[in-house]
């Protein structure tokens, strides 16, 4: 699976738009890029992915660059409930078998 | 909405002592993972599971691990002789079948072995 980068931390402020940038330069063509989020060490929850073209859900927009070598997600009405670690995850679209390798993602604070 | 469930969500055991941790997967998945995440680190994926059978282990699932479905409905995690190492949360996770994109997770079992 690929290896990609986030920075550690990051903020906004709440009702701004909250812009999470992922690295992952060794991307394969069949590796789909992954976002899920901790709240404060509960179970981790799915959000979002693509493989390459710009998708967007109920909770948030993923933007994928046209070389595929990073995304922004994109929370479009931060609130502090989004306060959370998120994590950026480039993995095969092989269905069930699939475990998520997790790395130290990257800690949002939503400040009122 | 359905949702994964594990019980319990504190255990504290004895160092050497037997624990079962046991989930709820979501009724009509079919495929059922164990992660681990020790306070301060990344989660870890332990074992995942179909059909009765494990599909894939991770290096720390060791002898010590068993994972079962005894029945239509839970899904556990056995730890034979806990080590103070063992002290995490452990999440089960769940994803309906093989094109299935979202993993549903559980909100953990915090085990701390003294």
């Amino acid at each position: 699976d690929a290896k990609t980068t986030q920075p550690p931390s990051m903020d906004c402020a709440e009702g701004r738009a909250a812009n999470l940038p992922c690295n992952h330069s060794t991307i394969s063509g069949n590796e789909y890029v992954y976002w899920y989020r901790q709240i404060h060490s509960q179970g981790p929850q799915y959000i979002i992915h693509g493989l390459k073209n710009n998708e967007t859900n109920e909770m948030a927009s993923l933007i994928i660059t046209e070389d595929r070598k990073s995304s922004t997600l994109i929370l479009p009405h931060a609130t502090l409930r989004d306060t959370a670690v998120y994590y950026c995850i480039a993995l095969p679209h092989t269905g069930a078998n699939s475990k998520l390798t997790f790395g130290k993602g990257i800690t949002l604070s939503v400040r009122p | 909405e359905p949702e994964v469930t594990q019980t319990p969500s504190h255990q504290v055991t004895q160092m050497g002592q037997e624990v079962i941790l046991r989930c709820v997967p979501i009724s009509n998945h079919l495929y059922f993972y164990w992660y681990r995440q020790i306070l301060g680190q990344k989660v870890e994926f332990l074992v995942s599971f179909y059909n009765n059978e494990i599909s894939e282990k991770s290096e720390i699932f060791d002898d010590q691990f068993s994972v079962e479905r005894p029945d239509g409905s839970n899904f556990t995690l056995k730890i034979r002789s806990t080590k103070l190492e063992d002290s995490a949360m452990y999440f089960c996770a769940s994803i309906r079948g093989r094109t299935a994109y979202e993993q549903y997770f559980g909100p953990g079992t915090r085990l701390t072995v003294t």
